[in-house]
């Protein structure tokens, strides 16, 4: 266990709707990132918060967007669903904001599913 | 641009015997790290091993040790006496100092046959 936790486990949904995955890092963990790993594109890096500011983008959609809360707990949210969309989304938290010194933990994943 | 490529596909082994996954990567950075995750059928992310780029000794942890030859910039991972629970998918990643992300490698996937 990462100590990294994210819900829901599993999400079915219909194009054109809007999910909300959620996000929380180990204790003590300032950074979280999320990623998407779909068959066709491996694993790739969405984005970056740090202490609940944006750090780093990555191969992000204009129709994903993601937020850091206060406490900490991040959530990514999904708008104007595709099927391409279907993916795992992995979150991962690291303890700095400085990434390559750091080790990233990562959470189990949510299994989204687009019909 | 920062690249990992992990050239097998797929590989097989036998249980209790050795195997060596490839990884090598492509940097204009001198600082570094340089990781390998494992992926088992349940899909967590695990990290298996690091290394850091400065040093000179390879990492080990218990059963997984890794072949880090910087200046071919490869990154192997040798899993000693193989056992069934490490069939999973193994990914190579990368973390530079100049690199706002972590960049995997498309993954070798590994089958521990009894």
């Amino acid at each position: 266990d990462s100590g990294v936790t994210q819900t829901p486990k599993h999400l079915i949904t219909a194009t054109g709707q809007r999910v909300t995955l959620r996000c929380s890092p180990r204790s003590g963990d300032l950074s979280v990132y999320w990623y998407q790993q779909s068959l066709d594109q491996g694993l790739q890096f969405l984005i970056q918060y740090y202490n609940g500011e944006e750090r780093a983008k990555g191969n992000i959609l204009e129709r994903f967007s993601a937020q850091q809360f206060p406490d900490l707990h991040s959530e990514l949210n999904l708008s104007s669903l595709e099927l391409g969309d279907s993916a795992l989304y992995f979150c991962a938290s690291s303890p700095d904001s400085t990434g390559y010194t750091d080790t990233q933990y990562f959470g189990p994943g949510t299994r989204l599913t687009v019909l | 641009a920062q690249t990992v490529t992990q050239s097998q596909p797929e590989m097989s082994v036998q249980e209790a015997e050795t195997v060596t996954l490839s990884c090598t990567y492509d940097t204009s950075e001198s600082n570094y790290y340089l990781f390998w995750y494992k992926q088992p059928p349940s899909r967590q992310m695990i990290l298996v091993i690091r290394q850091e780029a400065y040093k000179q000794q390879n990492a080990t942890e218990n059963r997984f040790s890794v072949n880090f030859q910087k200046a071919a910039k490869s990154f192997s991972l040798k899993i000693s006496d193989s056992q069934l629970g490490d069939t999973a998918m193994y990914f190579c990643a990368f973390w530079g100092y100049n690199t706002d992300k972590l960049i995997f490698g498309t993954g070798t996937r590994l089958q521990v046959f009894p």
